[in-house]
């Protein structure tokens, strides 16, 4: 399995601001996803990030609010603009394994916005 | 209704017990199905994989597929304090990616 790390682990943001999170690969992955872990809720698909195309995002979220870059195989930032209180939550990266649709996932951010 | 369905608990259990979870899906184009073993404060780690209908067994976890009742379990023998986690399902099609979550049971196993 792939070794992902993401940064920041946490972070308290002011409401108005915006917050980049990392995501880096250890190897070369087609696909990457970000999700959504609202306190005791189970995970969201934000997005889906291909390298060298648009993000593909679902119902609900959009681009203005949660830009992504994918500039290479091994690497993507989810930007969250704009924070309220309400996008206090944390935030999962995950890659995608070679031969089946697995997903491995990185540790989290957990953002708190005041 | 939800595409997939699971009790979120708690569920506490003494150690040595066998810890029961399930899910319960609508999607009948489901083929890949996944628990996944989440610590506070970490992200999820895969622990069992089943393409499929059947049984797979790892150590201690027991993952089983149900495709005739759309239901999927995981069985922990022995459960173990370090047991205590959340435990969510996760099923795909098999269209490249996108994975469908359970809400996630929370385990508590006591010595």
């Amino acid at each position: 399995s792939a070794v992902i790390s993401q940064k920041p682990s946490r972070d308290i943001c002011q409401r108005g601001t915006s917050l980049t999170i990392q995501c880096q690969v250890d190897s070369q992955v087609t696909m990457m996803f970000w999700y959504r872990q609202q306190p005791g809720q189970s995970l969201t698909l934000i997005a889906t990030a291909n390298q060298g195309s648009e993000a593909t995002y679902e119902s609900g979220f959009v681009i203005d609010k949660f830009p992504i870059s994918r500039p290479n195989l091994t690497f993507s930032t989810l930007t969250v603009s704009n924070m309220s209180p309400e996008d206090s939550s944390i935030y999962l990266c995950s890659v995608d394994s070679p031969r089946s649709n697995i997903q491995y996932f990185g540790a989290g951010t957990r953002l708190s916005v005041l | 209704q939800k595409e997939v369905e699971q009790d979120p608990g708690p569920l506490s259990v003494p150690e040595g017990a066998i810890v029961s979870l399930n899910c319960t899906y609508s999607n009948s184009a489901f083929q890949y199905f996944m628990w996944y073993r989440q610590y506070s404060r970490k992200g999820p780690e895969l622990l069992m994989y089943t393409y499929s209908s059947g049984n797979k067994e790892d150590g201690r976890f027991t993952a089983q597929v149900d495709k005739s009742s759309k239901y999927i379990s995981l069985f922990i023998r022995d459960s173990q304090p370090s047991d205590s986690a959340t435990y969510l399902c996760a099923m795909g099609t098999d269209s490249w990616g996108k994975l469908q979550f359970g809400a996630g049971t929370q385990v508590v196993v006591t010595p």
